[in-house]
């Protein structure tokens, strides 16, 4: 399963980091995404990080947002920076098991709000 | 990208009633479709990839169809559980995967 954490209310133009723990499933074997859910914009991919290494981004939050891993905590990491109000969204992290072009086992979801 | 257009966006039914909830891709994405149920407080189950395979434990009234641009998913007899927001996702695009607006299923 994946729980994630980290989630809260933080300014336009701050910064906030998401986690993502496994258990049951080893982040490194594994391609694991981050997805993102709002009112007004629906479900929206944010970014992946495949069990190789390579990482990839949304447009929407290129240059701003980073993913990462911890092998040892067996933990998948999401930096977001210059935060904005249409960031706010509840983030769910999900795992692709390589190759298998579906999302499961999905997070509860940690819920971000941007405001001033 | 790929559009995903998913209709109905929201539907009554009754228990026992034959649901059927549909997904249009804006372009091929040949059978690489799953569709996911969406329940407040709980993390979303998936219920059908490649376009029509069941995942384990989910039951069998939920069926999927299609190919190409155009995809079904059947609930054949509702149930109280199944109340919910249904979503379709392509997976068949280099990134980014895009998902459907939602399908919500409300009691009549």
């Amino acid at each position: 399963q994946l729980v994630e954490s980290g989630g809260g209310l933080v300014q336009p133009g701050g910064s906030l980091r998401l986690s993502c723990a496994a258990s049951g499933i080893i982040v490194s074997g594994d391609h694991i995404f981050w997805v993102r859910q709002s009112p007004g914009r629906g479900l929206e991919w944010v970014s992946v990080i495949y069990s190789g290494g390579p990482r990839y981004y949304a447009d929407s939050v290129k240059g701003r947002f980073t993913i990462s891993r911890d092998i040892s905590k067996n933990t998948v990491y999401l930096q977001m920076n210059s935060l904005r109000i249409e960031d706010t969204a509840v983030y769910y992290c999900a795992r692709e098991r390589a190759g298998t072009r579906f999302l499961d086992p999905w997070g509860q979801g940690t819920l971000v709000t941007v405001s001033s | 990208d790929i559009q995903m257009t998913q209709s109905p966006s929201s539907l009554s039914a009754s228990v026992g009633d034959r649901v059927t909830i549909t997904c249009r891709a804006s372009q091929s994405v040949d059978r690489d479709l799953n569709w996911y149920q969406w329940k407040p407080g709980k993390t979303p189950k998936l219920l059908i990839f490649a376009a029509s395979s069941l995942q384990r434990g989910v039951p069998s009234r939920f069926s999927g169809s299609g190919s190409g641009t155009d995809f079904t998913l059947t609930i054949s007899s509702l149930q109280p559980e199944d109340f919910a927001t249904y979503y379709c996702l392509q997976t068949y695009s280099a990134l980014p995967w895009t998902f459907g607006q939602g399908t919500k299923v409300e009691i009549k």
